[in-house]
């Protein structure tokens, strides 16, 4: 089955510089590539996605970038905020009606004011 | 907006103890599904359903059973709970490829 690699466990970034969370996956047909937050006490909650015929996608101060042939996609936070600490979760799924999420280890993300 | 209740929100169980979580939504998708979430390895599949009364397994299932009686509702069992076992099991839903949404998660401690 797929495999999702989440490379950061954790990142420390001072407020206002840019975050990079990079994750890996092993299917070639996996199409679907969502985020997922997870603040301190709470459960995940959707940031933004990807699907497998752009390469890009921006959403405010959240980017995703895919790269289908090095079979990697990433989630850059621009300009980050003390709120936008938590574990981010990137996922991968395959096409079809009904699938399955395959989610990485998650990385704990750090804003220092 | 719709909601995903899971009930209880802790559930401390004994060795060997059968246990079940449930789980509502309203949100009135056909998908829905249960994830473990252990402390460093993410979520792992235990089941997902991908309407009422059909089951699929995970890569986790093994020691679980799961029910899907309503489209609404899906409901997960541990079989028998092991000993010092500590996981926030999380329910989730969603429409075909697009944003799932989870409860809060049920916290289990097993003594």
């Amino acid at each position: 089955g797929e495999k999702v690699e989440q490379h950061e466990s954790t990142l420390s970034v001072r407020e206002g510089d840019s975050a990079v969370i990079n994750c890996t996956y092993t299917d070639t047909a996996s199409s679907y590539f969502p985020w997922y937050k997870q603040e301190a006490g709470k459960s995940l909650h959707f940031v933004i996605d990807i699907r497998s015929n752009v390469d890009r996608k921006q959403s405010q101060r959240l980017i995703v970038l895919l790269d289908k042939k090095a079979k990697r996609f990433s989630l850059h936070i621009t300009a980050t905020q003390p709120e936008d600490s938590a574990i981010y979760f990137c996922a991968a799924s395959l096409p079809g009606g009904y699938q399955n999420f395959y989610f990485g280890k998650g990385t704990s993300l750090t804003v220092i004011p | 907006g719709g909601i995903i209740t899971q009930t209880p929100k802790f559930l401390i169980g004994q060795e060997g103890q059968k246990l079940t979580l449930k789980c509502q939504q309203n949100f009135n998708h056909d998908t829905m599904y249960w994830y473990r979430q252990d402390s460093g390895k993410g979520l792992r599949l235990i089941y997902y359903s991908i309407t009422e009364n059909d089951l699929q397994k995970g890569d986790l299932s093994e020691g679980y059973d799961a029910s899907r009686e309503k489209k609404s509702s899906f409901s997960l069992t541990v079989t028998s709970a092991q000993k010092n076992e500590m996981a926030v099991f999380l329910c989730a839903s969603s429409i075909t490829q697009t944003e799932v949404f989870f409860g809060k998660g049920t916290r289990l401690t097993v003594v």
